[in-house]
């Protein structure tokens, strides 16, 4: 069974610059995950979807960043513009269904996002 | 809010040597809890987890114990390899509207040497 499809796998920008990530979970996954992990702390819940639909963003910078997954399969997440501060590693995982508790999240490779 | 502290690394040790990483948390809920790894250049892997109160996960030689009255869940291993140096990070998940959101502590590097 493939795992959890991330790239790019590393990126380095200028601070104000755009930037991109694409994932493709696992499939049949109908909860996909975006975490970001910054150097030396746990990962942190960016934004969760059910199928297409969002079902916490709460932790999202909404000024900068973004999110899609349309047709409930991959997903796109954005920071537009970037600053210093979003240096991370920013990691996509999914779920068979997220809202039943025992189903195990499998977690992609990540990208590490270098803003200079 | 839910949180997890787990205690402060990095932890260096010794091949065959006994490891234990601390892990307490807080929540608001019931919490199932876990435990992720890291090895260097690879994603997050479930490595063991616990669901109830008094319940014993254990996998690849490391065992946690869920322990409601302390807020505990440490992670323990009769004797390390090598090949368990990584990053080790303790999550809960409780349910709700976020059901499937982890709540991870900030990590433990493991260095074991030969």
């Amino acid at each position: 069974e493939a795992g959890v499809a991330q790239s790019p796998r590393y990126k380095i920008i200028e601070k104000r610059q755009s930037v991109a990530f694409w994932c493709n979970p696992i499939s049949g996954h109908a909860t996909l995950y975006w975490y970001q992990q910054i150097l030396g702390q746990g990962p942190k819940l960016l934004i969760q979807f059910q199928n297409n639909g969002v079902v916490d963003d709460s932790q999202l910078p909404k000024d900068r960043f973004s999110a899609e997954r349309l047709k409930g399969v991959d997903s796109t997440l954005k920071i537009q513009p970037a600053k210093l501060e979003d240096s991370a590693v920013y990691l996509c995982a999914s779920s068979l269904d997220g809202t039943k508790a025992y189903n195990e999240q499998f977690f992609g490779p990540g990208t590490r996002l270098t803003v200079l | 809010g839910d949180s997890v502290t787990q205690m402060e690394g990095p932890v260096t040790l010794s091949e065959e040597a006994f490891l234990t990483i601390n892990c307490t948390y807080t929540a608001t809920g019931y919490p199932s809890l876990f435990w992720y790894v890291q090895y260097p250049g690879e994603g997050l892997q479930l490595l063991l987890k616990a669901t109830k109160a008094d319940d014993k996960g254990s996998n690849k030689g490391f065992e946690a114990t869920y322990r409601k009255e302390t807020t505990s869940f440490h992670l323990e291993k009769g004797s390390v390899q090598v090949s368990d140096s990584a990053v080790y990070f303790c999550a809960l998940k409780v349910g709700g509207t976020s059901y499937g959101k982890l709540t991870f502590g900030q990590g433990t590097i493991l260095t074991v040497h030969p």
